[in-house]
Order: structure tokens, then sequence, then C-alpha cells
């Protein structure tokens, strides 16, 4: 069957440290992946997409991987701050048809920084 | 500012009601979208349009209903015929084309007494 899991339901890490979330799939074959970050009461938003054929994407603190072999994302944030706290979901894109309609969502994984 | 503003933010209905969640958005995107989401899991795709008077069904289109009169607007109707109407929804636009990425509105709880 196809699933797609993040890592943990929770994350708790100190401050200064890296965060580093997990994205795992199994039967899907997505072009694209994307990750966003959802705060209580809120709607996601985008943060990085990242192609099949991209090893690694970075963005200021933030840096995906995409490993299709081991079909796998990995989402890190370096030098964490509390304000990073908040839930991350990573969503798979097979693709095809003309929008994002096709969009597989995980779960999301809750990030808590402590000071 | 461009975005996509979702209304009411909380409601609540009787069991037996419709009720209709408005999406407006001036991002000009062509694909709109809607999304539940329930605790413990992920967004699921109710309806989609990638443009005017015409939309798809989701995953979870019984029970709900969409219109797209408007480029702008996409509005979602909660019917009494959804079982388990209480959840939090989101509504979303995009461009047409990939990649590309989703624009989310503030979501609206929807409590069904």
């Amino acid at each position: 069957s196809q699933k797609i899991e993040q890592n943990s339901e929770a994350l708790n890490i100190q401050e200064g440290k890296t965060a580093t979330l997990t994205c795992n799939y199994t039967n899907y074959s997505p072009a694209y992946l994307q990750w966003y970050r959802q705060d209580p009461g809120r709607g996601p938003v985008f943060l990085l997409l990242i192609r099949e054929n991209e090893k690694e994407k970075r963005k200021e603190r933030l840096k995906v991987t995409f490993d299709t072999t081991l079909k796998q994302s990995l989402f890190h944030i370096t030098a964490s701050q509390p304000a990073d706290s908040a839930t991350y979901l990573c969503a798979l894109d097979m693709g095809y048809g003309g929008s994002q309609g096709n969009l597989i969502f995980g779960k999301g994984t809750k990030l808590s920084v402590k000071p | 500012d461009g975005g996509i503003t979702q209304s009411p933010k909380y409601l609540f209905r009787k069991e037996g009601q419709n009720v209709t969640l408005s999406c407006e958005q001036n991002l000009n995107h062509d694909a709109m979208y809607w999304y539940r989401q329930d605790p413990g899991q992920g967004l699921r795709l109710i309806y989609y349009s990638q443009i005017v008077n015409d939309f798809q069904k989701g995953d979870i289109a019984e029970g709900y209903s969409v219109s797209r009169e408007k480029k702008e607007s996409f509005p979602l109707t909660v019917t009494s015929a959804q079982k388990n109407p209480t959840a939090f929804y989101l509504c979303a636009s995009s461009t047409v084309g990939r990649p590309g990425e989703l624009f989310f509105g503030e979501g609206s709880r929807l409590t069904v007494l």
C-alpha cells in the first residue's frame, strides 16, 4: 500500500542545536517534494521544494535532502530557535496534472525548541 | 497585500444544517483547493478547481459541494450529508503548472453541536 510517514509526531530539541525531521514514503514515485510550516490554528506556509533530480536544497538555516533510492527526505533546521517551534509537513507531488491537486501530505512533526 | 481570506474563522452549526465557508484570493491564481485537517491526520483534499466553472472531486468529496463562478472565489458548502463535519478546513490557491507551491488561508474551524 502507499504510505507517507513523518518520523515522529513530536521532536524536542535544545536551542542552538540542529533539528532533523524525516519524511519517508513507500510505493510512490514523487517528482517533487515540498515542506511546509504550520503554526497552531493557522494555515500551512510553504518553505522549500526539491525536485527528484536534486540531492539538496538550502534556504537560510533550512536544508532539505531528497533520496529517491531510500525514498526519504530529511529537513534540517540549523541553529534552531524557539521561534522555529511549529508543526512541519512534508508533501509529495507526483508531477502529473496541471495543478497541485495531487499533493499527498504527511501527518506532520511537531517541533519544540527549548531555550 | 495579496493573499487568501477565509471566513468565518470559527463556525458552529447544528446537526442537519448546511453551512458555507468562504474563500477569496487576490493572488490571481487559477487553481484553488479545499482541504480538511483532523488531529493526527494529514491534510485531505476535498475539492479543487483549475479554472472558473470547473472543479474536480478530491479524496473525500462526499457530503461537500463547491462552486467556482469567479476566479477569486471558491466557497465550500458542508451539507447535512457529511457524517463527521467537525474539522479544521483550509482553502489554498496556486498557479497552474508544475512545480508549484500552495498558498493557504488561515483556516475555518467548524464545530457541529
